[in-house]
């Protein structure tokens, strides 16, 4: 298994709504990252998991919040966001921190938030 | 801070050659990437690039590094309709744990 996958692929929510991103990799990747992509923009780094704990957090608003349950799935838990933060969420994984090793990503979740 | 910069938008014929060119302000890059990125999906790992390397080939892509200049190109051979993508350079850094991604270059392939 070469992939990340995260799930859903499309999801729109309320201001008031609690809802979820999940990503998952079973390539055994000990690195994993939630990037946020706006329309024809480069993708910004939001988290960073280590080893099942978080290493880097890119000052993101705490209506973000990321979690490693175990070494294989990475969420990102969504509550009371804002129209602006309506956007493609891409999950990464890579095998560790060595600069030899390239992301790989997943599809995407595209999130609309009205 | 790190930077990362393209040119925002190619167009070429089919069957051409394209060359998209990224440049970059880390001298300690150590790695630089090429993704692809179609309509609605992910980032795709195109290639990367070693600093110590000047050039690298695979199938039809050729990574071109000047280290002096800062600069990184990715020239595509025989460009095909399904290269129609946006492409961006990456690079990472001695000590830095995520990449810096530049704006991207959307490439469009005219019949």
């Amino acid at each position: 298994d070469t992939e990340v996958t995260q799930t859903p692929k499309h999801l729109v929510m309320g201001m008031t709504n609690k809802k979820s991103l999940k990503c998952e990799q079973h390539m055994g990747h000990r690195a994993m990252y939630w990037y946020k992509q706006k329309a024809k923009k480069p993708p910004e780094l939001m988290f960073v998991y280590s080893y099942e704990k978080l290493s880097i957090n890119e000052s993101v608003p705490s209506r973000f919040s990321p979690e490693c349950p175990n070494s294989s799935l990475l969420n990102l838990h969504l509550h009371a966001l804002q129209p602006e933060d309506s956007a493609l969420y891409l999950c990464a994984s890579s095998q560790d921190f060595a600069p030899g090793y390239g992301y790989t990503f997943g599809s995407g979740t595209r999130l609309t938030v009205v | 801070g790190e930077d990362v910069e393209q040119s925002l938008f190619l167009s070429v014929r089919e069957g051409d050659s394209s060359v998209i060119n990224c440049t970059y302000t880390d001298s300690s890059s150590t790695y630089l990437y090429w993704y692809k990125q179609e309509p609605g999906a992910g980032l795709q790992l195109l290639t990367y690039i070693f600093s110590n390397m000047d050039m690298k080939q695979d199938q039809r892509l050729t990574v071109l590094l000047n280290k002096k200049d800062k600069h990184l190109s990715l020239r595509i051979a025989d460009t095909q309709t399904g290269d129609s993508a946006i492409y961006f350079c990456a690079e990472r850094g001695t000590g830095r744990r995520a990449l810096t991604f530049g704006s991207g270059t959307r490439l469009q392939v005219q019949p």
